[in-house]
């Protein structure tokens, strides 16, 4: 399955962070989605060959690597106290439709 | 703006009767909608998914239902079991991207 790490993290205001996903083995599309509390998932982008394949409404301080093992990053850069939210991984076949998720990596910026 | 509604935050249900999770959505370019299951601390898990250009597609207990001049679909669970009590997400898919829903919270009562 789609494993992430770390589980839980706390940053402080201005710093940076790495969040990062190994994909269900075979899957060659990486999504990246932010859930804050009492919200549904919102897309942030999605990589494909290693190649920025879409993105959400999300600023550019939000980037991505994906790499040819199948694992991907989640950079963030000048944390500001709204990312604090549920960061999930989801892996997929190029060209199908069904994502699979991650447990999720649980951020806290103070 | 929220492009995938979920109307009901919460549904509560006595085991063995159906359970029906409805789902509003403005676009009309969304091709494919899916539903996702989410338990405390895991990441979403797909459940079922329906093209735009079927009314009904069925997986078990799980059938999902599609009225595209009302923009609407709904998830039904025949029967609901206890270990069904979860958030369910309804999604749509938009090229690469799910927008998802806030979630409905269904609580199986034995």
């Amino acid at each position: 399955g789609v494993t992430q790490s770390p589980t839980h993290l706390i940053k402080t205001r201005g710093q940076q962070v790495t969040l990062r996903c190994s994909s269900q083995s075979g899957h060659n599309t990486v999504s990246w989605y932010q859930q804050a509390l009492g919200q549904g998932p919102q897309f942030i982008f999605q990589y494909y060959r290693e190649e920025e394949n879409g993105r959400g409404n999300f600023p550019p301080r939000f980037s991505g690597l994906q790499f040819p093992n199948d694992s991907s990053e989640l950079n963030v850069n000048a944390l500001e106290l709204d990312d604090s939210a549920l960061y999930l991984c989801a892996s997929s076949l190029q060209g199908t439709i069904e994502q699979y998720f991650g447990p999720g990596t649980r951020l806290t910026v103070t | 703006d929220q492009q995938v509604k979920q109307n009901s935050p919460s549904l509560s249900v006595q085991e063995g009767r159906i359970s029906i999770l409805n789902c509003d959505y403005t676009n009309s370019m969304f091709d494919y909608f899916l539903w996702y299951k989410k338990y405390p601390a895991e990441g979403p898990t797909f459940l079922i998914s329906i093209s735009s250009i079927k009314d009904k597609n069925e997986d078990g207990r799980f059938t999902v239902f599609l009225n595209k001049s009302a923009k609407h679909l709904s998830l039904h669970i025949v029967p609901s079991q206890p270990g069904d009590s979860a958030v369910y997400f309804c999604a749509a898919s938009n090229r690469n991207a799910l927008n998802f829903g806030k979630g409905t919270s269904l609580l199986v009562t034995p």
